[in-house]
C-alpha cells in the first residue's frame, strides 16, 4: 500500500531534550515536506527537500533541523525543543514538482506536546 | 507572495443537502495547481480534488466537485448529497507549477458539520 508514515504518533517532551520525529514513504517520492498546524494559523512548511542530500527552508524553520540520506527518509530534528512547538505535525511526499501528478500524500501527523 | 484565504472558519449542512466552502487565493503565476483537502477528527489529511490552472473544465470526483474561476482567482468546493462521514475541516491548498519551491500554501480552514 502506498503510504506516508510518521513515527512517532504522540510525542510529549521537556524543554531542552533532543528529539527526531521519523517519516518514511514507499512511493519512491523525490520531494518530501515537513509541515506544522497550529489552531487558527493552518498549515505552514518548515522544511522540504527535492532530492537526496538537497534541503531547503520552508516559512518557519527556526527550531529545527532535516536530513535526506535517503530518498525514502525524511527526520524532523528538534535539537532543543520549546514550548512554542508543541504543535501537530506532519510529512508529507510527492513526484518532483512540474510534472502533472505531483499530488502530495500526508502521513497521519505527529502531536508533539513540550512541557 | 501567494496567499489563501477561506473566508468562512465553519459551516454546517444538513444531512442529504448540498453545501458549498469558499477559498479565493492571490498569485501573479499562470500556472499552478489547487486542491482541497479534507482533516477529519483521525486529523490526517486526505486529498479530496485536484484543479490543474491550466484546464477550464472543472474537476469531479463523484459527489465532490469545484467551481474554478481562474481570473476571479476563485476555488470553490461543492459537497452533493452530504454524508455524515463528510465532518472534517476542509482545506484550500495552492502549489505552483515547477520551481524550485514546490510547497502547498493553506488556507486556514472551513469546519463543516453535517447535521442527521
Amino acid at each position: 500500500e502506498a503510504q506516508v508514515t510518521q513515527n512517532p504518533r504522540y510525542l510529549i517532551t521537556v524543554t531542552g531534550k533532543k528529539l527526531t520525529v521519523t517519516c518514511s514513504q514507499n512511493m519512491n517520492h523525490e520531494y518530501m515536506s515537513w509541515y506544522r498546524q497550529d489552531p487558527g494559523l493552518g498549515l505552514r512548511q518548515i522544511y522540504y527537500s527535492m532530492n537526496v542530500e538537497v534541503t531547503d527552508k520552508g516559512d518557519v524553520p527556526e527550531g529545527y533541523k532535516v536530513s535526506r540520506k535517503e530518498k525514502r527518509n525524511f527526520p524532523l530534528i528538534l535539537e532543543s525543543p520549546s514550548p512554542n512547538q508543541t504543535s501537530l505535525y506532519f510529512c508529507a511526499s510527492s513526484h518532483r514538482t512540474g510534472i502533472v501528478t505531483d499530488t502530495q500524500y500526508f502521513g497521519p501527523g505527529t502531536r508533539l506536546t513540550v512541557l | 507572495a501567494q496567499t489563501v484565504t477561506q473566508s468562512q472558519p465553519e459551516m454546517s449542512v444538513q444531512e442529504a443537502e448540498t453545501v458549498t466552502l469558499s477559498c479565493t487565493y492571490d498569485t501573479s503565476e499562470s500556472d499552478y495547481y489547487l486542491f482541497w483537502y479534507k482533516q477529519p477528527p483521525s486529523r490526517q489529511m486526505i486529498l479530496v480534488i485536484r484543479q490543474e490552472a491550466y484546464k477550464q473544465q472543472n474537476a469531479t470526483e463523484n459527489r465532490f466537485s469545484v467551481n474554478f474561476q481562474k481570473a476571479a482567482k476563485s476555488f470553490s468546493l461543492k459537497i452533493s448529497d452530504s454524508q455524515l462521514g463528510d465532518a472534517a475541516m476542509y482545506f484550500c491548498a495552492y502549489r505552483r507549477d515547477g520551481g524550485s519551491q514546490g510547497n502547498l500554501i493553506f488556507g486556514k480552514g472551513t469546519k463543516l458539520s453535517v447535521k442527521p
